[in-house]
C-alpha cells in the first residue's frame, strides 16, 4: 500500500485560507468517505481534526474543514492563525480493510 | 475521557524483537464498534499504520510487516500488545497506540524505540 500524496508544504498569512491536498486511488481516497485529519505539532502525538471527510470532532474549531473529489481529498484551514503552524497528516480505509497516511504536510504560518 | 500510554523497552538489539504494551484506561477494549491500532513515526518522517486488533481477537496488518508482527489483547488487563520481531535499524522510531472508531480518536503519548547494539 503505497503512502497518500501531500505537498511537503504549505504557507499562509494570518487571516488567510490555505488548502491541503492528499491524493489516492481508487481503492482508498476515491473509493471510501473513511477520510481523517490529523494535526500534529513538535515532539506530541497527532491529534485528529477531521474524520469520515468532512466531519469535526468535538473541540475542534470551525475554521477546519474537509472535501473530497475524486481521488483526492482536502483540508482546508481558514482564517489561519499562529496556533495553526504545525504537521498535517491525511488517513484513508483502504480495500485490504487496512489504513494508509499521506507523508504529510508542514504548514507555516508567514 | 479514554487515554492510552505505551510502554515497554526504549532500546532493542538488531534482529531482536520489539515489544510494546498499550494500556486504556477510562474506557474497554471490549466496547464493540472500535478497533484498537498500533501507528510509528520514524524520527522526522511520516506515520506508518501498523496494523488493528478487535477486541474478539480479529487484527489486520500493514502488508509490508505482516511476516514481522503480531498484535494480541489482553482484556482482563484492558490491555493490547505489540510485537515485532527481526528488527533493523529502520524499525527506529515513535511508536503510538491509538483508538480507531472515527478515525484515530484516541491516541497515546509515543514512546521512542531505538533499534541499536
Amino acid at each position: 500500500q503505497s503512502a497518500l500524496t501531500q505537498p511537503a508544504s504549505v504557507s499562509g498569512s494570518p487571516g488567510q485560507s490555505i488548502t491541503i491536498s492528499c491524493t489516492g486511488t481508487i481503492s482508498d481516497v476515491g473509493g471510501y468517505n473513511y477520510v481523517s485529519w490529523y494535526q500534529q505539532r513538535p515532539g506530541k502525538a497527532p491529534k485528529l481534526m477531521i474524520y469520515d471527510v468532512t466531519n469535526r470532532p468535538s473541540g475542534v474549531s470551525f475554521r477546519f474543514s474537509g472535501s473530497k473529489s475524486g481521488n483526492t481529498a482536502s483540508l482546508t484551514i481558514s482564517g489561519l492563525q499562529a496556533e495553526d503552524e504545525a504537521d498535517y497528516f491525511c488517513s484513508s480505509h483502504t480495500s485490504s480493510s487496512s489504513w494508509v497516511f499521506g507523508g504529510g504536510t508542514k504548514v507555516t504560518v508567514l | 475521557q479514554v487515554q492510552l500510554q505505551e510502554s515497554g523497552p526504549g532500546l532493542v538489539k538488531p534482529s531482536g524483537t520489539l515489544s510494546l504494551t498499550c494500556t486504556v484506561s477510562g474506557g474497554s477494549v471490549t466496547r464493540g464498534s472500535y478497533y484498537w491500532s498500533w501507528i510509528r513515526q520514524p524520527p522526522g518522517k511520516g506515520l506508518e499504520w501498523i496494523g488493528y486488533i478487535y477486541y474478539s481477537g480479529t487484527t489486520n496488518y500493514n502488508r509490508s510487516l505482516k511476516t514481522r508482527v503480531t498484535i494480541s489483547v489482553d482484556t482482563s488487563k484492558n490491555q493490547f500488545s505489540l510485537r515485532l520481531s527481526s528488527v533493523t535499524a529502520a524499525d527506529t522510531a515513535v511508536y503510538y497506540c491509538a483508538r480507531n472508531y472515527n478515525g484515530f480518536d484516541f491516541w497515546g503519548q509515543g514512546t521512542l524505540v531505538t533499534v541499536s547494539s
